[in-house]
């Protein structure tokens, strides 16, 4: 069955940076597109980032952009986030999800997530 | 687009039925709108996509209507694995999500 693995979370201090990885099993990886969303504590969902089944096509939340990047390693099966700059408004869980398809941006299957922490 | 969902918690008893809502700012073309299920401590579960459609493996007693700027998801008989927060997606300009509905047992 669908497996996603996300790794990489911990507590890290403002201005600082963390890179979250997405192991990928069960589907044909390099078929798929793929996002990250997040969900602070105690709160709604965020959609994070998004990329496309050969990174041709990437995609940012506005309260992300050129701060966070979205890439893909389809040889490992797996989903990356580098996260720079972070602050404590970045504080979250952060989950990788499959997207339905270039037609339905919606999240079909989705890890247990990772928790980023941020604070000083 | 911003999602407003109602009400923001709805106490009901297992075998009743559920009516959330989900309100846009302006109208969600081509009906795109998506519906998630999150249980305490688990990831969220997609239901409905384009308005109607049930996800894979959705049993039949969750069901999606609306169209342009009013969307519901209604769950015919409550399950006790149904109590939980539900939230609304639209993916027709950019992606947002609605703030969610708990539905929890009265």
């Amino acid at each position: 069955q669908v497996q996603l693995m996300e790794s990489g979370g911990g507590l890290v201090k403002p201005g600082g940076s963390l890179r979250l990885s997405c192991a990928a099993a069960g589907f044909t990886f390099s078929d798929s597109y793929m996002a990250w969303l997040r969900q602070a504590p105690g709160k709604g969902l965020e959609w994070v980032a998004y990329i496309s089944t050969l990174s041709t096509y990437i995609d940012y939340a506005a309260f992300v952009r050129g701060r966070f990047t979205i890439s893909r390693d389809n040889s490992r099966n797996s989903l990356y986030l580098q996260m720079n700059g972070l602050s404590d408004a970045d504080t979250a869980t952060y989950y990788c999800a499959t997207v339905l398809s270039t037609r339905h941006n919606v999240f079909t299957f989705w890890g247990q997530g990772t928790l980023v922490a941020v604070s000083s | 687009i911003v999602l407003t969902q109602s009400p923001g918690t709805l106490s009901l008893s297992p075998g009743e039925r559920a009516t959330l809502s989900c309100r846009a700012s302006q109208s969600v073309s081509r009906g795109y709108l998506a519906w998630y299920q999150q249980r305490p401590g688990q990831a969220p579960r997609l239901l409905i996509y384009a308005a109607t459609n049930r996800a894979t493996g959705i049993p039949d007693r969750f069901s999606g209507s609306g169209s342009g700027t009013d969307f519901t998801l209604t769950i015919s008989r409550l399950e006790p694995e149904d109590f939980a927060v539900y939230y609304c997606q639209q993916y027709s300009d950019s992606l947002t999500f609605g703030g969610g509905t708990q539905v929890d047992i009265k």
